[in-house]
């Protein structure tokens, strides 16, 4: 079966804290991986697309990288600003996005 | 553009009654889709379409009903709102083909609650 788990469900850092988040999926030969963020009230906002083991994209304090089994999206120094609800998706064998349950980020001052 | 757009916003329904959710798309995506987002479920796929004139079921059909009689247009329908119902309604569409294509964009979400 299909499934996307991400851990932790919620992560609290302080504003400079690093930390990563996880999104482990059980199905192999992965034909994408897609990373989210979504804000309180509002829709999915497209990040990042991985498509091979190896892969690495960045954009401003936040890293995703992908290896056979799992993607860790890296936060380097965080802000308050980048608080939100984090999803990552893969890409079924009919094309169609599989989401995960999502990790709550919340980074204090 | 305005992407991805959903009416209404925010909307309280009877058990029984029935409703429909719009999302329209200037994108001129051939895919779009119907989503539900509960705390601890995360999105759900209810209904989809790969084009103009055609529909498909996703995840979580059962309730529901769609249509696609215009490309920009996908129109989620309910009609007889029981209370499981409740949650947050989202669309999305994309483009035709694979890898970037991929890439779906949301609408900002319709809050349906089921008294």
């Amino acid at each position: 079966e299909d499934q996307v788990t991400q851990s932790p469900e919620a992560l609290r850092l302080q504003e400079g804290e690093s930390s990563s988040l996880n999104c482990s999926y059980t199905v192999s030969g992965l034909r994408g991986l897609f990373w989210y963020r979504q804000d309180p009230g509002k829709g999915p906002e497209f990040l990042f697309t991985l498509y091979s083991a190896g892969e690495e994209k960045e954009k401003e304090r936040l890293k995703a990288t992908l290896t056979k089994k799992e993607s860790f999206l890296h936060i380097t120094a965080p802000k308050p600003e980048d608080s939100a609800t984090y999803l990552c998706a893969r890409i079924s064998n009919t094309g169609k996005l599989i989401f995960g349950q999502g990790t709550t980020l919340q980074v204090k001052p | 553009n305005a992407g991805v757009t959903q009416t209404p916003k925010f909307r309280v329904l009877k058990t029984g009654q029935s409703m429909t959710l719009l999302c329209a798309q200037d994108m001129n995506h051939e895919y779009m889709y119907w989503y539900r987002q509960d705390p601890g479920m995360g999105l759900r796929l209810i209904h989809y379409s790969v084009g103009e004139g055609t529909t498909a079921k996703g995840e979580v059909p059962d309730g529901y009903n769609v249509s696609r009689l215009k490309k920009q247009n996908f129109l989620l329908g309910l009609e007889s709102a029981a209370p499981s119902q409740t949650s947050v309604y989202f669309c999305a569409s994309r483009l035709l083909g694979t890898g970037p294509s991929y890439e779906q964009y949301f609408g900002p979400g319709t809050r349906l609650t089921v008294t």
